[in-house]
């Protein structure tokens, strides 16, 4: 079945201006999260969704980064004003609920600030 | 902060057996151990998790130790395309997220 897609693939922008980066999880997941990687940096965690449940987005890095999932389904990674240290590779996964499920991952969104 | 170790690299031979150690001294007895890989520019993919006994599956398999101290994963028969980052990770309670350490990067040589 179809996997975890993620779009753009590749996004350049200028600094300063807002980008939304989206994730379509799979269908029946009730759990998604959003990662990213910058260059030579591990993974680190963003923010989590399951189910109508308050997200938890103790891992976004400052109030300039949101994110929706609308209809339990598709999500949206807002960032707004970017700044050159927002440049990384955004992953997004989604999963059954429970810890014991694994995640699976999209290819992810490469973000690059100018 | 990622709670479990790992070496930061291993090196294997085509079509040999790799065993990848992890330590998890900490660990509670209701967390998962997962283990996830990063082939060269593409996203994690997850491999194998197990709770207290060994788990089989196509792609490997992970033994656990008896305190559940430390885990290994085996890849049977290496190939090229198990050149990747692996990363030994922890699971539990209301924890969801998955806290990626600095992994073990694994050479594969023809």
């Amino acid at each position: 079945g179809a996997g975890v897609s993620q779009s753009p693939s590749n996004k350049v922008t200028e600094k300063g201006k807002d980008v939304e980066l989206r994730c379509d999880p799979i269908s029946g997941h009730t759990a998604l999260y959003w990662y990213r990687q910058s260059l030579g940096q591990g993974l680190e965690f963003l923010i989590y969704f399951q189910g109508n449940s308050a997200p938890d987005k103790s891992g976004l890095p400052s109030d300039r980064f949101s994110a929706e999932r609308t209809g339990g389904s598709v999500s949206t990674l807002t960032i707004q004003r970017t700044q050159q240290e927002d440049s990384a590779v955004y992953l997004c996964a989604s999963s059954f609920f429970g810890i014991s499920y694994e995640q699976y991952f999209g290819p992810g969104t490469r973000l690059t600030v100018t | 902060d990622a709670k479990t170790t790992q070496p930061n690299s291993m090196e294997s031979n085509e079509e040999e057996p790799v065993h990848l150690p992890c330590n998890h001294s900490t660990i509670s007895g209701t967390d998962y151990i997962h283990w996830y890989r990063q082939l060269p520019s593409q996203g994690p993919e997850y491999v194998i998790h197990g709770l207290t006994s060994n788990v089989n599956n196509r792609m490997a398999s992970l033994a656990i130790a008896e305190d559940r101290k430390s885990s290994t994963l085996i890849l049977h028969r290496a190939t090229l395309r198990d050149a990747a980052v692996y990363y030994c990770i922890e699971t539990g309670g209301s924890n969801y997220k998955l806290t990626f350490g600095k992994g073990t990067l694994l050479t594969v040589n023809p």
